[in-house]
């Protein structure tokens, strides 16, 4: 069972916004702003597209944002495009020192 | 351009030792970042098994802390993993990555699919 709760699976149209939700506890997203997000796609290693929150490294698109509030982090993809469907996967800093992941989100692009 | 590279046996019998190596190139493994060890069952989501530092030190996830070892060869840009007493449920893609921040890695190997079975 993982750490972090996500929701299976999201669907929007292209060009729509969605936003995925990562809830933890006070153990981890509740306590750090250590939180990151990856993107998947099928055999593909993951791809890191926000970290430390809200932080895009270099070369992900603008289109991707993150936010937390209490024990709750978000990920939001604006102007959703095909090459958009993947699995998202949350992270966080825990108390004991691990990193603990979220059971991962697979979103669709109808 | 920054590579990673898992290397070591695919297929590993019940209660035996996994190895595997991280070969790095375009990065020095003796750089201010960390190097990390992950691993994501078929069909499944990612666990992180734990870090190793330019100074040798490592910190292991809780879960797996007495059956792991990781080490660091700066002489030939390669990081290691051995994981002891495996079972089958540990079938899976095992992954090795630079972390910049914790819980945040950049750069990943292509995942190298560790099967345990007799």
């Amino acid at each position: 069972q993982s750490a972090l709760t996500q929701p299976a699976s999201i669907s929007g149209s292209p060009g729509q916004s969605i936003t995925i939700s990562c809830t933890g506890s006070n153990s981890d997203l509740g306590s750090y702003n250590f939180v990151s997000w990856y993107q998947q796609h099928p055999d593909k290693a993951p791809k890191l597209i926000i970290c430390d929150v809200a932080t895009r490294p270099s070369g992900i698109s603008n289109r991707f944002s993150g936010s937390k509030s209490g024990n709750t982090a978000s990920l939001t993809i604006s102007g959703l495009q095909p090459e958009d469907e993947a699995d998202y996967y949350c992270s966080s800093y825990s108390t004991d020192g691990s990193y603990v992941f979220g059971s991962g989100t697979a979103v669709a692009v109808l | 351009q920054v590579q990673l590279q898992e290397s070591g046996p695919g297929l590993v019998k019940p209660s035996e030792t996994l190895s595997l190596t991280c070969s790095v190139s375009g990065l020095s493994v003796s750089e201010v970042y960390f190097w990390g060890w992950l691993r994501q069952p078929p069909g499944r989501g990612l666990e992180w098994l734990g870090n190793i530092y330019p100074s040798g030190r490592s910190a292991y996830n809780p879960s797996l802390k007495s059956r792991v070892t990781f080490s660091l060869d700066t002489s030939k840009n390669q990081f290691s993993l051995k994981l002891t007493s495996v079972s089958a449920a540990e079938t899976a893609f095992y992954y090795c990555a630079r972390g910049v921040s914790a819980a945040a890695f950049d750069y990943w190997g292509q995942g190298m699919l560790v099967t345990v079975s007799s």
